[in-house]
Order: C-alpha cells, then sequence, then structure tokens
C-alpha cells in the first residue's frame, strides 16, 4: 500500500507570493491534517479536512486555508507569504474518522521564502 | 501555553544501554498518546501509544510507560541501537469534541556505537 506522498518536496518563494502544496493520503484514509515544522518549534497542527470539510483547525492566521477533495486529496495555501513562513509542512492521514490515533505522515515539503 | 512538554532537547546514550524519553503534560481531557521517531528529510513515523486507561504498552524493544496522576509519559528503548538515533516526538490526543495531536518539541536521540 503506497504511503502518504507530498508535492512538490521543495519549493522557494518570495515574500508577498502565495503557495499552493499537496497530500494525497494513504488508500482508504479520510482523514488528512497538516502541520508545521519549524526548528524549535515541534509540530503545529494547522488544519484537519475530513469528507471535504474543515473539522479542526490550529492558531494560525488566515493567510494558511486548505480544502480537501472527493478523492479525499488535500491541498494547503498559504497566501502573502512572509518569511516566518519557512518550515517543513507535513501532510497525515489517518483511518480514523478523527484526527487523531494512529497518523501516517508524507515526507513533507520544505517551503523557503527569500 | 506548551501542553506536551519534551523538557530534554537531546540525549546520548551507549549503544545496547536503555534510553529513556520523557514527555509531560498538562491537560486531563488527553485520553490517548503517541510516540513518533523522525529522521532528518523525512516525515514523523509512528512508533508506539498508549490509551489512558492503561500504564504500559510494549512492543518489541520499544515500552511506553504512562503516570495519568503525574502527567508524565516515558518511552524506553532497550536495547539501543545506532539505528534508533533520531528526533523522538510525544503527541497527545484530546479526547471529546475535538480530534488533533498535540506535539511536543521533540528529543534528539544520539546512540553512539
Amino acid at each position: 500500500k503506497a504511503g502518504v506522498t507530498q508535492t512538490p518536496r521543495y519549493l522557494i518563494k518570495t515574500r508577498g507570493q502565495q503557495v499552493t502544496l499537496s497530500c494525497s493520503p494513504i488508500s482508504g484514509h479520510r482523514s488528512v491534517s497538516w502541520y508545521q515544522q519549524t526548528p524549535g518549534q515541534g509540530l503545529q497542527f494547522l488544519f484537519e479536512y475530513f469528507s471535504e470539510t474543515q473539522r479542526n483547525k490550529g492558531n494560525f492566521p488566515g493567510r494558511f486555508s486548505g480544502r480537501q477533495f472527493s478523492n479525499s486529496r488535500s491541498e494547503m495555501n498559504v497566501s502573502t507569504l512572509e518569511l516566518g513562513d519557512s518550515a517543513l509542512y507535513l501532510c497525515a492521514s489517518s483511518l480514523q474518522g478523527r484526527s487523531s490515533y494512529e497518523q501516517y505522515f508524507g515526507p513533507g515539503t520544505r517551503l523557503t521564502v527569500t | 501555553d506548551q501542553q506536551v512538554k519534551q523538557n530534554s532537547p537531546s540525549l546520548s546514550v551507549q549503544e545496547g544501554r536503555i534510553s529513556i524519553l520523557n514527555c509531560d503534560y498538562t491537560n486531563s481531557m488527553f485520553d490517548y498518546f503517541l510516540w513518533y521517531k523522525k529522521y532528518p528529510a523525512e516525515g514523523p513515523t509512528f512508533l508506539i501509544s498508549i490509551s489512558s486507561i492503561k500504564d504500559k504498552n510494549e512492543d518489541g524493544r520499544f515500552t511506553v510507560f504512562l503516570n495519568k496522576s503525574a502527567k508524565h509519559l516515558s518511552l524506553h528503548i532497550v536495547p539501543s541501537q545506532p539505528g534508533d538515533s533520531a528526533v523522538y516526538f510525544c503527541a497527545a490526543r484530546h479526547g471529546g469534541s475535538q480530534g488533533n495531536l498535540i506535539f511536543g518539541k521533540g528529543t534528539k536521540l544520539s546512540v553512539k556505537p
């Protein structure tokens, strides 16, 4: 069974631009969560989608948004990029109905904002 | 306000010895705890979990202990191997209506041959 895939793996953008990241969950998993990882901050929860609906949202500004498609694939978008948005963005999928229990992570997208 | 704390940013252990990674939490509503291992340039990999109704869960070389009264959990790795060198994250699930995981900042484990 294929794991969680994320594209692109690396991205360089300039301040003010916007970016869209993509995540394909493990087949059969309906819950997709997004996390931001920065040095010294661990993994910070962005949002979780289940059946195309956002069910949980972390404490991030409205510049961060996401969506989920009928095939459970998910995208997250960051508008008006800031230098502080440079991070590793991780997507995780879960078989459970809620964003909990065992989550399976993709390799991440490394975003660099210059 | 950090609800899941890993107070040791790093730990160095000799191969064959026991590695003990610690995690403290503040929210009594957490009902499920997980440990993840992360290598550089890879996503975190699920390692082991424990429900709040248990105090111990074992899987091969990995054992997780939960002390609810102290709001503390620990991961024991016995015996430690060089391939265990990675960053270990503790995570907790909030019961009730919210189900997202809350992660600690991680502990970097180095196992020396």
